[in-house]
């Protein structure tokens, strides 16, 4: 089966850059799509198809699909944005969707 | 503004079953792929299942495939899940949201309904 692999954590100084990455086979040919989740909240879209940005999502945040590695971006860190995230693709050999198995961003 | 309510959540023992329900509001889900997401406790986000806009097709985990149905009726703007045969490892936080495609992104989520199973 498709998976998606993450790093468990991610831990970066406010005001700086934190990269999330989620790697799988083929992302050329597939969207990855980005959720935060806070504590006791239900997930938030914060990029889709690879690199769009939901309104209402800072442009502090970006994405971006190359090879096969997907990077979330996030600059300028602020405290508000520690939480669990998540990347997401459709697996078209199973017709699934796949999650990857979420990164925990600590802010220093 | 867009809204999705589950409800329906509960306490079930072992092998029994429980109907989930999405209500939309803010928007037609007739446009849209619906998705149910789940979320052990500690643990991250498992997809369930989805259904197609007009429910002509349906997709499921292969954890839940033959124990669940997902299905929809748009002129109520709700989405609906029946779980039977209920197992220990059902035990979760379940969420809906929506879809463009079945390939897109899970565009807005619900708070969702908490279901635990017990022996």
């Amino acid at each position: 089966s498709y998976v998606l692999t993450q790093p468990p954590s991610v831990s970066v100084a406010p005001g700086k850059t934190a990269r999330i990455t989620c790697g799988g086979d083929n992302f050329e040919t597939r969207s990855v799509h980005w959720y935060q989740q806070k504590p006791g909240q239900a997930p938030v879209l914060v990029i889709s198809y690879d690199s769009d940005r939901p309104s209402g999502i800072p442009e502090r945040f970006s994405g971006s699909n190359s090879g096969n590695t997907a990077t979330l971006t996030i600059s300028g860190v602020e405290a508000g944005d520690e939480g669990d995230y998540y990347c997401h693709v459709w697996d078209t050999g199973s017709d699934h969707v796949i999650f990857g198995g979420g990164t925990k961003l600590t802010v220093l | 503004e867009v809204q999705l309510v589950e409800s329906g959540g509960g306490l079930v023992q072992r092998g029994g079953s429980l109907r989930l329900s999405c209500a939309a509001s803010g928007f037609t889900i007739s446009r849209y792929y619906m998705s149910w997401v789940r979320q052990a406790p500690g643990k991250g986000l498992e997809w369930v299942a989805n259904i197609h806009q007009d429910g002509s097709e349906t997709y499921y985990a292969d954890s839940v495939k033959g124990r669940f149905t997902i299905s929809r009726d748009n002129t109520k703007n709700s989405v609906y899940l029946q779980m039977n045969s209920l197992r220990g490892e059902d035990t979760a936080v379940y969420y809906c949201a929506n879809q463009g495609k079945y390939y897109g992104s899970l565009e807005n989520w619900g708070r969702g309904t908490p279901v635990t199973v017990s022996s």
